[in-house]
């Protein structure tokens, strides 16, 4: 187990609906990732959140945000859904830093749009 | 942009045996290299790292190699068990700063008794 804990695990929303994902990290992690991965593939970055500020983005359009709390903890906001968010939202929390590059993994929520 | 590559198809070899996994990527080359382990429903869990510098990396059973000029990495797993069965990711940095990793899609492994 990572520590990173994520909620919740499996959601049904329908098509241009909004969720919000939430993600609590690992004790005394300051920086939390989101990652997308579609049935079959690798996670794809979304974004990066370190002191409480985006620190990063992938190909991702701006109705995906985030936030990330004094308490590291972070929040996925999906605004007006399509079919093709439906995907496995996977959280990471790590150090920043050189020589702490690994990711610590949630077990991730399984979005299903319909 | 960087593209990673690996085996789409499942690898499914004997226990005992060795598995051989490959991580081909394109353009730049990484400061790093990271190996996953993904089970089905859960999150990837971190492997391994390599280091630019670095031509090997072992870790019990594992083994990963990096070769900057072929632009490729291999994972071995010796000694394979049934329990080694998962889906192995590989994931490069993405020279946007720390953390910030692309991955492959996975090669599937079954080891089978």
């Amino acid at each position: 187990e990572t520590g990173v804990t994520q909620s919740p695990t499996h959601l049904i929303k329908t098509r241009g609906q909004q969720v919000t994902l939430r993600c609590s990290s690992q004790s005394g992690h300051n920086t939390v990732s989101w990652y997308q991965q579609a049935l079959g593939q690798g996670p794809q970055f979304i974004f990066q959140y370190y002191r409480e500020e985006e620190n990063g983005r992938g190909n991702f359009p701006p109705r995906f945000s985030g936030l990330q709390f004094p308490n590291y903890s972070s929040e996925l906001n999906v605004n007006a859904l399509e079919l093709d968010d439906s995907a496995l939202y996977l959280c990471a929390s790590s150090v920043s830093g050189t020589e702490n590059e690994k990711l610590f993994f949630g077990s991730g929520t399984q979005l299903s749009v319909l | 942009s960087q593209k990673i590559e690996q085996n789409s198809e499942a690898l499914n070899i004997q226990e005992g045996k060795t598995a051989t996994l490959t991580c081909n990527y394109t353009n730049y080359s990484p400061a790093y290299l990271q190996w996953y382990r993904q089970d089905p429903g859960r999150g990837p869990v971190f492997l391994l790292l390599i280091r630019e510098n670095e031509k090997e990396k072992r870790k019990e059973r594992l083994k990963v190699t990096f070769d900057t000029t072929l632009k490729q990495s291999l994972f071995h797993v010796t000694a394979s068990q049934p329990a080694d069965s998962a889906t192995y990711l590989c994931a490069l940095e993405s020279g946007g700063g720390y953390n910030k990793l692309i991955f492959g899609a996975g090669t599937r492994l079954a080891v089978h008794p």
